[in-house]
């Protein structure tokens, strides 16, 4: 059974780098693509970017200019680091695999971390 | 970017309705689009793929419809454990999206 762990503080301070990994377990990340997605309190799903195990990145626009993702396949983990936060970057911070549905040609996110709140505060 | 309008926001439900969420795309995107479900503190979770297509081990009670750029999600019969918000969401786009979610609560 494939397993997601989000690991990372929980309070960063405004202007500086929010730094989360996400270690997988119970399979390879090799062969997928894995991404991050970010949940406000008490606000909807907001995806951020994923990273497929050649390391070819894609990202939300809007966070785009902020964002950066890479993976370490050896260690079985990915990464994620947001410059320049605020505090409308405060939220729940999911990891996520992506699978592709051969079936129906149509990419999922088929299991999650628990999710990281990180707040940003002084 | 393709924007993903779920509605309602919020609707009150007893055990036993039928649920109908709705979700529409700012642009066609066929049939690439799923729904998840997701519970208080709990991550999301895969009900419906490909608009119409259920994963494994989800309730039949669960269907989903829809091509081009509207959409639904529907609850025959909805069990204290459905209680939950929605969410639907795009891979047309290399830059996945989300509707803003609908949380069915109890009556």
């Amino acid at each position: 059974q494939v397993q997601l762990q989000e690991s990372g503080p929980g309070l960063v301070k405004p202007s500086e780098t929010l730094s989360l990994t996400c270690t997988v377990s119970g399979g390879s990340i090799s062969g997928y693509s894995w991404s991050w997605i970010r949940q406000p309190p008490g606000k909807g799903l907001e995806w951020i970017g994923n990273i497929y195990y050649s390391g070819t990145t894609n990202y939300n626009p809007s966070l785009k200019s902020r964002v950066t993702l890479s993976l370490d396949t050896s260690l079985n983990q990915f990464s994620l680091k947001l410059r320049s936060v605020t505090a409308a970057d405060t939220a729940i911070y999911y990891c996520s695999r992506e699978t592709l549905n051969a079936f129906r040609g149509i990419i999922v996110f088929d299991y999650w971390g628990q999710g990281n709140l990180v707040t940003v505060s002084s | 970017d393709i924007q993903m309008t779920q509605s309602p926001s919020s609707l009150s439900a007893s055990v036993g309705d039928r649920v109908t969420i709705t979700c529409r795309a700012s642009q066609s995107i066929s049939s690439y689009l799923n729904w998840y479900q997701q519970k208080p503190g709990k991550a999301p979770k895969l009900l419906i793929f490909g608009a119409s297509s259920l994963q494994s081990g989800v309730p039949s009670r669960f269907t989903g419809s829809g091509s081009g750029t509207d959409f639904t999600l529907t609850i025959s019969g909805l069990q204290p454990e459905d209680f939950a918000s929605y969410y639907c969401q795009q891979s047309y786009s290399m830059s996945h999206t989300f509707g803003g979610g609908t949380k069915v609560e109890i009556k």
